[in-house]
């Protein structure tokens, strides 16, 4: 596609719930980025997918995060028994590895766990 | 450690004043230096960015940075302020190894009419 496309654009689920996000990223792009954003604050590294090589997770905030990349292109992070704290906005980006490009970013989807 | 210091939340400035938002890195070798503007309830859009040559860069709205390697820093800048620029504005930095991102935390900037 033309950019980074994150689904879905919302979501709300009740405290306890699994949830899956998804992201495509721009067709070629090797590497993928997701990142949580609170209300108007910084980014949080969240884990990194480099090619074929095994991803960065030093970011997940607990075992409850985890993210695959399948084929290499796109990726999904899941939320297990989300809480409160897990509101957020979640940020994808993808970039064309080894090239001194700057990283394209998705509109995001915005949790809210009730 | 790699980081990312944008020093002010936030940054006032009247309409038609030059601005300046202020980011410093520590990030080994020479990396990659970028600045990006996020709009409410929207996702982040590239600016600028510098990767070799002039130290002074300019890219999209009229903006422009100036990469100081000395003093580690990329600040960006704008001679003219204008309402529409009020955003919330990352720095990030890309390490040429890894080619891993680092951002800073952020910062939001007010132009007042």
């Amino acid at each position: 596609g033309a950019g980074v496309s994150q689904s879905p654009s919302n979501k709300v689920t009740e405290k306890g719930k699994d949830v899956e996000l998804r992201c495509d990223p721009i067709s070629g792009h090797t590497a993928l980025y997701w990142y949580r954003q609170s209300l108007g604050q910084g980014l949080e590294f969240l884990i990194y997918f480099q090619g074929n090589s095994a991803p960065d997770k030093s970011g997940l905030p607990s075992d409850r995060f985890s993210a695959e990349r399948t084929g290499g292109s796109v990726s999904t992070l899941t939320i297990q028994r989300t809480q409160q704290e897990d509101s957020a906005v979640y940020l994808c980006a993808s970039i064309l590895q080894g090239l001194n490009t700057e990283a394209f970013f998705g509109q995001g989807t915005r949790l809210t766990v009730v | 450690a790699q980081s990312v210091a944008q020093p002010e939340d936030q940054v006032n400035v009247a309409e038609g004043n030059p601005l300046t938002v202020k980011c410093t890195y520590s990030v080994s070798g020479n990396p990659y230096l970028f600045w990006y503007v996020q709009y409410p309830n929207r996702g982040l859009q590239f600016l600028l960015k510098y990767i070799t040559g002039d130290n002074l860069v300019k890219g999209s709205y009229g903006f422009e940075a100036e990469f100081n390697k000395s003093q580690t820093s990329f600040h960006l800048k704008k001679p003219s302020a204008l309402v529409s620029d009020s955003a919330l504005y990352f720095c990030a930095v890309r390490d040429r190894r890894f080619n891993k991102f680092y951002f800073g935390s952020g910062t939001k900037l007010n132009v007042k009419p």
